[in-house]
């Protein structure tokens, strides 16, 4: 059964500092793994996919990297700015079906 | 629609009532998704439909949850005689049915059982 983790679990940081998040999964047998960030109250944004044989995705500020073998991605948030504050999700899509499992999440405030 | 839609955004329901939420894909998107998020905690998985084939049932936490999509697009999950463990937030993501393509999620229906 596929878990996935997300460390840390909360992280508080000053503006424009550069910042990792992290997401691990135990099967490595993944089609793909999708980033989300989540604002109180509200649905899931999709900020990246990484496909399984890519290592990297870039949109703007955000750089997800993918290490399959290992069971690893890292989303890098470059020049935080308080707008960034919200809760990020990992999830992966594993050989054998088509949902999605999600980590936990990252609960991170960017603060002035 | 340019995204997912669910309807409704709220609902507050007395415990034993029965509850339908309702969900519109983005168009052309054949697979549907739907998951639930209690205060605190992660999402979980319920139900995922892909084209016509038989929907993934193995997440509902009981027979009281179903769901139906009609025609391969608007999708409605019932909740039978609800109970207030069964308030949170439920979301639908839609997606083009690919593994490796993007899903996307709607703003939820948040539904509180009194």
């Amino acid at each position: 059964k596929q878990e996935v983790t997300q460390i840390p679990a909360a992280l508080s940081v000053p503006e424009g500092e550069n910042l990792v998040l992290n997401c691990s999964f135990t099967d490595s047998a993944i089609y793909n793994l999708q980033w989300f960030r989540q604002d109180p109250g509200k649905g899931l944004t999709s900020l990246l996919l990484i496909q399984s044989s890519q290592r990297e995705q870039t949109s703007g500020r955000l750089n997800a990297s993918l290490d399959k073998s290992s069971g690893r991605s890292t989303l890098y948030i470059a020049a935080s700015q308080p707008g960034d504050s919200a809760t990020y999700l990992c999830a992966v899509i594993t050989g054998g079906g088509n949902k999605l499992t999600f980590g936990t999440g990252t609960q991170l405030k960017v603060e002035l | 629609g340019a995204g997912v839609s669910q309807s409704p955004s709220n609902k507050v329901t007395e415990k034993g009532k029965d509850v339908e939420l309702r969900c519109d894909p983005i168009s052309g998107h054949t697979a549907l998704y739907w998951y639930r998020q209690s205060l605190g905690q992660g999402l979980e998985f319920l139900i995922y439909f892909q084209g016509n084939s038989a929907p993934d049932k193995s997440g509902l936490p009981s027979d009281r949850f179903s769901a139906e999509r009609t025609g391969g697009s608007v999708s409605t999950l019932t909740i039978q005689r609800t109970q207030q463990e069964d308030s949170a937030v439920y979301l639908c993501a839609s997606s083009l049915g690919q593994v490796n393509t993007e899903a996307f999620f709607g703003q939820g229906t948040r539904l509180t059982v009194v």
